[in-house]
């Protein structure tokens, strides 16, 4: 059954970097990883994408394990509008499938 | 270029009634997807068009059905509405075609079921 997790919620003091773990166990070889964060039931806002190597764009960097089976979102240095649940989510039939997500706390 | 846009964006049923929800995508799009978002099941697939035709649906019922038309527009309809679908409707628009899946967000529908 394809399953992603990641942590509840996380904190982390302004100015920080903020790290976000996934976990996509059921990923196979050629399904994208993606993140979105949404604000206030706002649409969800995409952030990065990667399949092997590691991203890095204006927002936030990406990190994919060796194996796929989970990565992790490096936002380098955290303000308070980043304050938002984050989504990982990956790509499979044309269909996104989400985990739960972590809502991230960002402290002054 | 203008982004996703939902239309209404607020709307108020009642049980045994019926809903069509309109998504325009992004200009150029030619894939449009549907999820539902709920504070207890999170954001789930409801279905995905390109072309007009539907190449994937999630697991829900029946009573959930959608279209795309040759301008990429999409519309979704529920029927005989119940109250656990009560939930923010999003619709989400891609190129569609590549090997990525990039997807963009609409601002959503909250549809209350009373």
């Amino acid at each position: 059954d394809a399953k992603t997790t990641q942590p509840p919620s996380m904190d982390c003091a302004e100015g920080r970097a903020a790290n976000l773990p996934c976990n996509h166990s059921t990923i196979s070889g050629n399904e994208y990883v993606y993140w979105y964060r949404q604000i206030h039931s706002q649409g969800p806002q995409y952030i990065i994408h990667g399949l092997k190597n590691n991203e890095t764009n204006e927002m936030a960097s990406l990190i994919i394990t060796e194996d796929r089976k989970s990565s992790t979102l490096i936002l380098p240095h955290a303000t308070l509008r980043d304050t938002a649940v984050y989504y990982c989510a990956w790509d499979s039939n044309y269909q996104l499938i989400w985990g739960a997500g972590t809502k991230l706390i960002i402290k002054p | 270029k203008a982004g996703v846009t939902q239309t209404p964006r607020y709307l108020i049923k009642t049980r045994g009634q019926q809903v069509t929800l309109s998504c325009s995508p992004i200009s150029g799009h030619r894939s449009v997807s549907w999820y539902q978002q709920t504070p207890g099941q999170g954001l789930q697939f409801l279905f995905e068009y390109f072309s007009e035709t539907q190449r994937n649906k999630g697991n829900f019922p029946g009573r959930f059905s959608g279209r795309q038309f040759s301008n990429s527009r999409s519309e979704m309809n529920v029927s005989t509405l119940e109250l656990g679908d009560s939930a923010l409707y999003l619709c989400a628009s891609s190129p569609g075609t590549g090997y990525s899946n990039e997807q963009f967000f609409g601002p959503g529908t909250r549809l209350t079921v009373l």
